[in-house]
């Protein structure tokens, strides 16, 4: 059974710093993918990510993968009230077209 | 943009009740699923579909049931409701391989 786990599973960290979420599957793959949520709301698309050591940045995010360690991380520079959210990876088998997801890291960024 | 579209934001349903959450996409997707949301387990997979009348188990199905009559429309049924499937439940879409899923806003239900 594949299993994707974040850490950590909470954040709170003060504007204006740099910090990592990491995203470890269990299986292989080389298609992760990223997600935000807003408390309250639905699941919004962030970064694909389709091969080993394949980068992808938007804005204060940047994520990257490691097929060969299974591991993708999701790296924050600067970080701003407004990325205050829930962060979801997803790990795709090439089963079916199903997504696995990890528990989600929630992101807290203070003044 | 891809439109993804639940009936229904909040629902309270009582104990034993027979429930039906609808799901409806615009964009003409092979793949949709059904995903509970509960804190500090993540998403977790109920049931998806590949096709119309087609429909594989989860990872919890146990409890859920699933109708696809139509490819835009995917159905998750609570058959007999209780206390826990209180959940958020999210609807999901997806064309093939290498492109993301894409959610719906989402039905939160209690069930009393």
């Amino acid at each position: 059974e594949l299993k994707v786990e974040q850490n950590p599973l909470f954040l709170s960290m003060q504007e204006g710093k740099n910090y990592t979420i990491y995203c470890n599957y269990s299986t292989t793959s080389d298609r992760l993918y990223w997600y935000r949520q807003d408390p309250g709301k639905s699941l919004e698309s962030l970064f694909v990510l389709l091969s080993n050591g394949a980068v992808k940045q938007e804005g204060r995010l940047m994520a990257s993968l490691d097929t060969k360690a299974r591991l993708s991380t999701l790296h924050i520079t600067a970080a701003v009230h407004d990325l205050s959210a829930t962060y979801f990876c997803a790990v795709d088998t090439g089963a079916a077209s199903k997504l696995t997801f990890g528990t989600g890291t929630r992101l807290q960024v203070t003044l | 943009d891809v439109k993804v579209t639940q009936s229904s934001r909040y629902l309270v349903k009582r104990t034993g009740e027979k429930v039906f959450l609808e799901c409806v996409q615009d964009m003409d997707h092979e793949n949709m699923f059904w995903y509970r949301q509960d804190p500090g387990l993540g998403l977790r997979l109920i049931y998806f579909s590949y096709d119309v009348k087609m429909k594989e188990k989860g990872d919890i199905p146990e409890g859920y049931s699933v109708s696809r009559e139509k490819k835009e429309r995917f159905s998750l049924i609570l058959e007999s409701a209780s206390t826990n499937q209180t959940s958020m439940y999210l609807c999901a879409t997806r064309g093939w391989v290498d492109t993301e899923a894409f959610f719906g806003q989402g039905t939160r239900l209690t069930v009393v």
